[in-house]
Parts: structure tokens; sequence; C-alpha cells
């Protein structure tokens, strides 16, 4: 399976607990993309990488969240003191960037569930 | 600052009926793309256009881009209860560094 590869696929934390969730990308794509969502709603932008770079972050991202990626292929998204309003799936993408390549992957999201 | 429109935000008609679902955006799009979303999966990828006026083909689904490339639609032919899902359209604009920016989706049900 070369698609993109989410861990964990659920996670159940109590509030204030951090937590770390893998993404590995489909190897040869130099962009990665975390994004966030809610129930019947798009997904909400996090951050993006471009290779091992985190060219932009959300505004509305609190410095409770953070990404790494370290070596420009897997990458991790960390919540620190997590809260109840965090609880989402949280979605992974990766893509080739450029013009015509902005076709994005999707993996099968980590749904976090804080109690 | 971009912004996609997606409309309706909820739709839900009988099999065998045949909708039409919008995207659209104040700014001219560099390539828009839709995306069918099944609960607790990631979205997947249907089509993308990138040229003014195009029209591609998917089965039952037909995706048209505007001549401006400011809008695009998604047509079902017939619909089936496999089509239910959240339909999201996704944009890159030359001022966002192609970076996708997307829609809050149309939710789809298709009763039998």
């Amino acid at each position: 399976d070369t698609g993109v590869s989410q861990n964990p696929r659920h996670k159940i934390t109590k509030r204030g607990q951090n937590v770390t969730f893998r993404c590995d990308p489909i190897s040869e794509h130099n962009r990665l993309y975390w994004y966030r969502q809610t129930l019947g709603q798009g997904p909400e932008f996090l951050t993006y990488f471009q290779n091992e770079a985190q060219l932009e972050k959300s505004r509305l991202l609190s410095d409770r969240f953070s990404a790494e990626r370290p070596k420009g292929s897997f990458s991790t998204l960390e919540i620190q003191r997590t809260e109840q309003g965090d609880s989402a799936m949280y979605l992974c993408a990766s893509s080739l960037g450029g013009v015509m390549n902005t076709e994005a992957f999707f993996g099968q999201g980590t749904r976090l569930t804080v109690v | 600052t971009q912004l996609l429109e997606q409309s309706p935000q909820f739709l839900s008609i009988q099999e065998g009926e045949n909708l039409t679902v919008y995207c659209n955006s104040s700014s001219v799009f560099s390539s828009l793309q839709w995306y069918r979303q099944e609960p607790g999966e990631g979205p997947v990828l249907l089509v993308t256009v990138v040229t003014g006026g195009e029209v591609k083909k998917l089965k039952r689904l037909t995706f048209q881009f505007g001549d401006a490339r400011k809008d695009s639609s998604l047509h079902i032919t017939a619909a089936q209860p496999g089509d239910t899902g959240l339909y999201l359209c996704a944009g890159t604009f030359p001022d966002s560094n192609y970076q996708l920016i997307w829609g809050a989706g149309t939710k789809l049900i298709i009763k039998p």
C-alpha cells in the first residue's frame, strides 16, 4: 500500500494530556498538510510542509499544537494539554506541489476524543 | 483572502433523481478539485479541472468548470445510495502559493 498512512486511527485521551499523531505520506510527495475536521464540515487547514520546512501555520492554531517533519518524510502532530474542543478528526494529506500537481491524497485520519 | 462557497450545504433526495451541487469563488482559480468523503474516512479525489469551460465525466458524475474559472458544478445523474457522502471542492489560487483552499462541503444523502 503506497497511500498516505496515519496512526493511530483513534485516540481517546483525558483532558490535559498530551497526544502525538503520525503521518507517513506518499514517498515521492514533497508537500504534507495537516487538517482538522469536525462533523459535517470541510477540512480546516492547520499547517503544511514543503519537504522538511514548515511553510505555513494557521493563525487559528493554538500554541499547544506543534508539527514536525524532521527528514522531509513522515510528520508528527503534537497537541499539548488537550482540551475537549480539540476533539475532531485530524487529517494528513500529501501532494507533489506546484501548479499542476496540487492534487492532495489523504490518509484515513486520526479521530481524537478528549474526555 | 479567497473563500469557496459550496451550495447547497445539505441535500437529501430519492434514488434515481438527478442533482447538481455548486462551488463558487470571488477569485479566479488556478485549479479546482472535487473530493468525496465518507464518514470516518479521509476525502478521496474525484477530479481536477484546470481549463475554463472544461467538462469531465466520471461514470454518472459530470464536472464542469466555469468559463471564467470562478465556479464549478458537479452533476449526478440517477443518484444511487452509494453516492451518499460529503462532497468537497478545493481550489488553488495564484497568490496562495498554490495551497489548497477548501469549501465546507455539501452533505448528500440518497434515500433508497
